[in-house]
């Protein structure tokens, strides 16, 4: 079956520490996206990938990082510069060449702080 | 900037019907969406709308759009207690490289009591 995977399901983050999420789709997308969500905030967008290669700047991207060197993989990473990364995060997908597709969603990793 | 605003709350009795409503800014949205999310999940499609149609119906769910109010409903008939969950109204962003970029609403948390 096609999805979106994240992994681990949950992630403990010590002091100082990096950590970095995994999400991975077997759909044949182009867009990736990540996702930050905070009880009572709905969704924030962290950053985003229209194509391999390339990324942009969500609304949030202050303490995160990312990369996109396969179509099928965009990994997160949290960085210590993040001081209240404790949240639970969500990696979408859409399909490519028409705009506006509905985004698909990975079933999230819960991170927190040890 | 484009805002999609819920109300954050809402409950009903099983077997009677749930209305969900979200308003939204961006009059250039060609889509809207609404996203359903259950206890520590990701967020599953319920169904969407293009902007040129009013209504659009599907089994249990029938979604109502006021273009000129900018007002968007989600009708769930015969609310069951699997419907409790997370409801998310989206709009698509309409500029430059964002296309397909998802503007949240916060969600209203729907408890449906026996």
């Amino acid at each position: 079956d096609g999805g979106i995977t994240q992994s681990p399901k949950y992630l403990f983050r010590k002091e100082g520490q990096n950590v970095t999420l995994s999400c991975e789709q077997n759909l044949n997308h182009d867009a990736m996206y990540w996702y930050r969500q905070d009880p009572g905030q709905g969704l924030r967008l962290i950053y985003y990938s229209q194509i391999v290669n390339d990324f942009q700047k969500g609304d949030i991207a202050e303490g995160y990082s990312v990369s996109r060197e396969k179509k099928e993989s965009f990994p997160l990473t949290v960085t210590s510069a993040q001081k209240n990364p404790t949240a639970f995060y969500l990696c979408a997908s859409t399909a490519p060449g028409r705009a506006n597709q509905p985004q698909h969603f990975g079933d999230g990793t819960r991170l927190s702080i040890l | 900037g484009e805002d999609v605003e819920q109300s954050l709350f809402l409950s009903v009795r099983e077997g009677d019907s749930s209305v969900i409503n979200c308003t939204y800014t961006d009059s250039s949205s060609t889509y809207l969406y609404w996203y359903k999310q259950e206890p520590g999940a990701g967020l599953q499609l319920l169904t969407y709308i293009f902007s040129n149609m009013d209504m659009k119906q599907d089994q249990r769910l029938t979604v109502l759009l006021n273009k000129k109010d900018k007002h968007l409903s989600l009708r769930i008939a015969d609310t069951q207690t699997g419907d409790s969950a997370i409801y998310f109204c989206a709009e698509s962003e309409n500029y430059g490289g964002s296309q397909g970029n998802l503007i949240f609403g916060k969600g209203t948390k729907l408890s449906v009591k026996p």
